[in-house]
């Protein structure tokens, strides 16, 4: 069946250094939507970027993500990390067409440090 | 921004006690989610609607069932609790299967 795999469970860095955060997906299905959803401690999750469209950069908010059906990716990048950006991100995937079952990683939970 | 709203935020019950969970959302979305949040697990599906009257079962429905009784409203019924049924529960709902889904704050579940 369709699915999202979230190889890290935890990023730790230095404030200032570049983030990315690893996202493949699995599906049968041609047409996939991709998210990546942010929460912060003690709040909800909430929207952070949406794609459908290969080899397209998509920017919300410093961060970045590109969808590669070639390699059923979609990376979460930010050049520079700041204390703030420390969160649980996960990344989500939905098939064009179907009944809106929104399928979310593990999630991967991202740590700045001064 | 679109409102979701969960009742009650908190909640503790026995085994094998009832509860529900309520969720409205007031924009007129036609999908609505039930999610659970656990430690390793991350965001679970359980059950979601597109619509008053639909119905369909998620990834871990197990042990749960849900009602869509208007646009508005969803709720998740849990006729036996179980301690595994601990949990911080989400209702979510969207426009449409693939566009942004709006999370409300979550309902704290404990089963002692």
């Amino acid at each position: 069946g369709d699915s999202v795999t979230q190889t890290e469970g935890l990023v730790t860095l230095t404030e200032g250094l570049p983030v990315m955060l690893n996202c493949t997906y699995q599906t049968i299905y041609s047409n996939p939507f991709l998210f990546w959803y942010v929460q912060h401690l003690n709040e909800s999750p909430r929207l952070l970027l949406k794609s459908f469209t290969d080899n397209k950069r998509t920017e919300h908010q410093g961060f970045h993500a590109t969808l590669h059906k070639s390699s059923s990716s979609f990376h979460l990048q930010k050049s520079s990390a700041q204390l703030s950006d420390s969160a649980l991100y996960y990344c989500a995937l939905t098939i064009t067409g179907n009944t809106g079952k929104l399928i979310f990683g593990l999630g991967t939970t991202l740590q700045v440090q001064p | 921004e679109a409102a979701v709203t969960q009742s009650p935020r908190n909640k503790v019950t026995v085994t094998g006690g009832n509860v529900t969970l309520s969720c409205r959302q007031t924009n007129s979305h036609n999908y609505m989610y039930w999610y659970r949040q656990d430690t390793g697990h991350g965001l679970r599906l359980i059950h979601y609607s597109y619509g008053a009257g639909n119905l369909q079962i998620g990834d871990v429905p197990d042990g749960y069932k849900a009602t869509r009784t208007t646009q508005e409203d969803f709720f998740l019924l849990l006729e036996l609790a179980s301690p595994s049924q601990t949990s911080l529960y989400f209702c979510a709902s969207s426009d449409a299967g693939n566009t942004e889904v709006f999370f409300g704050k979550g309902t704290r579940l404990t089963v002692v």
